[in-house]
């Protein structure tokens, strides 16, 4: 079964730009969390999807947002694009009912901004 | 979700078995304990989970305490390619709203040694 899928692998963008990056959650599952990873803050958790909707978001600016498809898969935005914005940017799927509820993460999406 | 205190690195010989520590004297009777590894700008790949017996499957075995308050996550044959950070974690099992996020630690770096 494939695994989950992000796209671009890589990005570059300058200050003051927009980025949108995609996620494809593994066949069958339903939630979409996202998360960023910067060597000073760790892993961060910035929102999670399951039927479209929001269910659940860190503590992150208006700046970044997303949304999902009806097909579970999903996108987030930033907007304004800022230099610590500079991360790797990390989904995670997982089917959302379970319990306790895995999810497996994508290879990530390295996001330089200059 | 409980704190957990991992030692911050590890070397291992490859073709032994690693061994790695987790406390998490704090955890409640409906939390599981996942172990997590991150190899170096690649996303998190699960390994394996508990709630109070022993687990393994082919990647890893999980052995927690009788009392729960510390685990250990043990690879049998430690390759190189088993080189990264390996992260305990804690999450509730009715998993809802904010309890869904997962909170990582610094976590073990392990070094498979040649």
């Amino acid at each position: 079964k494939a695994g989950v899928t992000q796209t671009p692998r890589y990005l570059i963008k300058t200050r003051g730009q927009q980025v949108t990056l995609s996620c494809s959650p593994i066949s069958g599952h339903r939630s979409v969390s996202w998360y960023q990873q910067t060597p000073g803050q760790g892993l961060q958790f910035l929102f999670e999807y399951f039927s479209e909707t929001q269910r659940n978001k860190g503590n992150f600016p208006g700046r970044f947002s997303g949304r999902q498809f009806s097909n579970s898969r999903s996108e987030m935005n930033v907007s304004t694009l800022e230099l610590g914005d500079s991360a790797l940017y990390l989904c995670a799927s997982s089917f959302w009912d379970n319990r306790p509820d895995t999810q497996y993460f994508g290879p990530g999406t390295r996001l330089t901004v200059l | 979700d409980a704190k957990t205190t991992q030692p911050t690195s590890m070397d291992c010989a490859e073709g032994r078995a690693a061994n790695l520590p987790c406390n998490h004297s704090t955890i409640s009777g409906n939390e599981y304990v996942y172990w997590y590894r991150q190899i170096h700008s690649q996303g998190p790949q699960y390994i394996i989970h508990g709630l109070k017996n022993n687990e393994t499957n082919e990647m890893a075995s999980l052995i927690i305490t009788e009392d729960r308050k510390s685990s250990t996550l043990i690879l049998p044959h430690a390759t190189l390619r088993d080189t990264a950070v390996y992260y305990c974690i804690v999450r509730v099992l009715l998993s809802s709203g904010s309890a869904r996020q997962l909170t990582f630690g610094s976590g073990t770096q392990l070094t498979v040694l040649p």
